[in-house]
């Protein structure tokens, strides 16, 4: 069965500084790879997703991530953090059937950004 | 990406009353969506899939007869509470998409 691992709950970080938010997956086939970010009572926003091609994929807000197979991991980064970027962080997986397909979610990185 | 809306945003209702809650796709026709359920600080945990014009499809452990789904077009979807009960009190989310997932805004349900 697939699963995701976000193994971070909660991450501070400052305004300005780098940020890393990290996820593993286990999936048995090539997976589909998403992060999503959630404010507060809202739903959830696509940052970014991996699909194929390009491991190192671009995503709005300044976001990218890395898909590395050797380490089963999909990782977000973001070189400067801003204060409006906290919020929780899912990052999700699929199986790459091209159609709509349920996703599997990890429980979630909070992150807090202080002044 | 598909626009997705839910209505209402919240509702407030009383214990062993149905709830109704709409997921529309405004701009995307979703033959199929997906419902999941979020508890305060917690992952989003998915409740079911909703196929248009068939029977929608539970995960393990989700009471079918008391979460009702109809999806009898392909632009809404709907989520019936049935009897609610303070424990069914969540955040539920739709989404729907080809190969990614849009979400909609949410519902909060409070049972009193």
């Amino acid at each position: 069965a697939q699963s995701v691992t976000q193994p971070d709950i909660h991450i501070t970080v400052s305004e300005g500084a780098s940020l890393e938010l990290r996820c593993n997956y286990s999936y048995g086939a090539t997976p589909y790879l998403f992060w999503y970010v959630q404010s507060p009572g809202q739903g959830l926003q696509l940052l970014l997703k991996y699909f194929s091609g390009d491991t190192l994929v671009q995503g709005i807000k300044g976001f990218e991530a890395e898909f590395k197979r050797s380490q089963s991991s999909f990782n977000l980064r973001k070189p400067s953090v801003h204060w409006s970027d906290a919020a929780e962080y899912f990052c999700a997986v699929g199986p790459d059937t091209g159609t709509a397909s349920k996703l599997t979610f990890g429980t979630g990185t909070r992150l807090q950004v202080t002044l | 990406g598909a626009v997705v809306s839910q209505h209402p945003s919240w509702v407030i209702c009383k214990s062993g009353t149905s709830v109704k809650i709409e997921c529309r796709s405004l701009d995307f026709q979703a033959t199929t969506m997906f419902w999941y359920r979020q508890f305060p600080k917690q992952s989003l945990m998915l409740m079911a899939t909703s196929n248009e014009g068939s029977k929608a499809t539970y995960e393990q452990g989700v009471e079918k007869d008391k979460f009702l789904i109809n999806h009898a077009s392909l632009t809404l979807s709907t989520l019936t509470v049935t009897s609610a009960h303070p424990e069914d009190s969540s955040f539920y989310i739709c989404s729907t998409g080809r190969d990614t997932q849009y979400f909609g805004p949410g519902t909060r349900l409070t049972v009193l």
